[in-house]
Formats: structure tokens, sequence, C-alpha cells
């Protein structure tokens, strides 16, 4: 079945430590994106990539870094920079980010819970 | 004013009442509309995309009013499995906005 999968489910971190979240889709997609989400708040936009070794900072990028390498994979760094790190992350993609303003919807990834230790 | 505005609720209605959510934007280019759900610490769904004309899908209505910069959410029915956060998503050119969410709780 074509998805997005990302890991881990859980991650902590601790001060002054980078960690990597993985997200990887099937789907042929061409677009990426990674958003935060805080509670009471909506979907923040961190990155977004719309082709391969291409990516562009979205509103919230200070204190993040991607990568992306392959079509499939679009690896989001948490670094030390980001000072308040806690928050659920979730990995989207699209077929075309062009293609956004038509009907054309995003599939998420289940999520990856960061927390400071 | 927010891109997108929803009130977070919470709405706490009895099984089989009608509940409506109404989400506000401010930009009036923006192109296309969506009611995704999410359960609490899951990913967010599609639920329906919004048309102009309205749309239907078994216990859920989605309207959109250009005019006055807002599309609703109509749930009939409601079941204790429709208990989640409601998040509207307006897309412009090249641009996802969502809305902080609307939470329905529905009670026995």
């Amino acid at each position: 079945d074509g998805g997005i999968t990302q890991s881990p489910k859980y991650l902590f971190r601790k001060e002054g430590q980078n960690v990597t979240l993985s997200c990887e889709q099937n789907l042929n997609h061409d677009a990426m994106y990674w958003y935060r989400q805080d509670p009471g708040q909506g979907l923040r936009l961190i990155y977004y990539s719309q082709i391969v070794n291409d990516f562009q900072k979205g509103d919230i990028a200070e204190g993040y870094s991607v990568s992306r390498e392959k079509k499939e994979s679009f690896p989001l760094t948490v670094t030390s920079a980001q000072k308040n790190p806690t928050a659920f992350y979730l990995c989207a993609s699209s077929i075309d980010r062009g293609m956004l303003n038509t009907n054309e919807k995003l599939f998420f990834g289940s999520g990856t819970q960061l927390s400071v230790l | 004013r927010k891109e997108v505005e929803q009130d977070p609720g919470p709405f706490n209605v009895p099984e089989g009442a009608t509940v409506a959510f109404n989400c506000t934007y401010s930009n009036s280019a923006s192109q296309s509309f969506f009611w995704y759900r999410q359960d609490c610490r899951k990913e967010p769904k599609l639920l329906m995309s919004v048309y102009s004309s309205g749309n239907e899908d078994g216990r859920f209505t989605a309207q959109l009013n250009r005019a006055s910069q807002y599309i609703s959410l109509l749930i009939r029915d409601s079941k204790l499995s429709d208990s989640a956060t409601y998040l509207c998503v307006v897309n412009g050119y090249q641009k996802v906005t969502f809305g902080t969410g609307t939470k329905l709780q529905v009670i026995p």
C-alpha cells in the first residue's frame, strides 16, 4: 500500500543535541512538507520541497534543517538552535505543490512526538 | 486578523444531535477549501472538500460562502465516533493554511 511513513513515533532530545526525524513516501509525490503542531494551534509549515535537491523555508524554519537527496525521503533535523522543540511533527506530501490551489490534497504521515528531556 | 479562524470549542453535544462549525478566512483569493478530521495525537485525515455549490457526504454537509469568506461543516445525527478535532484548511496559490481546529465531544 502507498503512503507516508514517519519514524520514530516518539523521540526524546537532550539539551544541546541534534535529532533527526525520518519521513519516507512511496506515493511518487514530488512535493513534501514538514509541519509542527503545538497544543491549541494550527499546523505551521517548517520546510517544504518541490523537487529533489531543492527545498524552501516555511514560516518557522529557524532551528531546523532538511535535505532532499531522494524523491522518497525528506528528513528533518531539529538542531540545538531550536530552543522550544517539544511539539508534534507531521510530514506530508502532495503530487505537486503548484496544484495545491486546486483540489489537490495533502497526504500525512502518522507524526512524531518530540519531547525535551 | 488570522488567515484562518475557528472557534476552538470544545463543543459538547449529546449523541444524535446536529452540530455546526464555521471557519472564516481572510484571503479573498483563496481557491480551495477542505475539512480535515484529527484524532488526538494522530495525523489529520481528509474529511471532505468544500465546493461552492455545497456538498454532502452521508451525515456531513459542507458549505462555502465566498461573499462572507467562511466555510461551514454540519454534522447530523452525531455519533460517539465523531468526537475529534475538525480542522479547516484553506488553499491559496501554493500555500496551505490550517485553522487551529474545533474540538467536538459527543456525549452518550
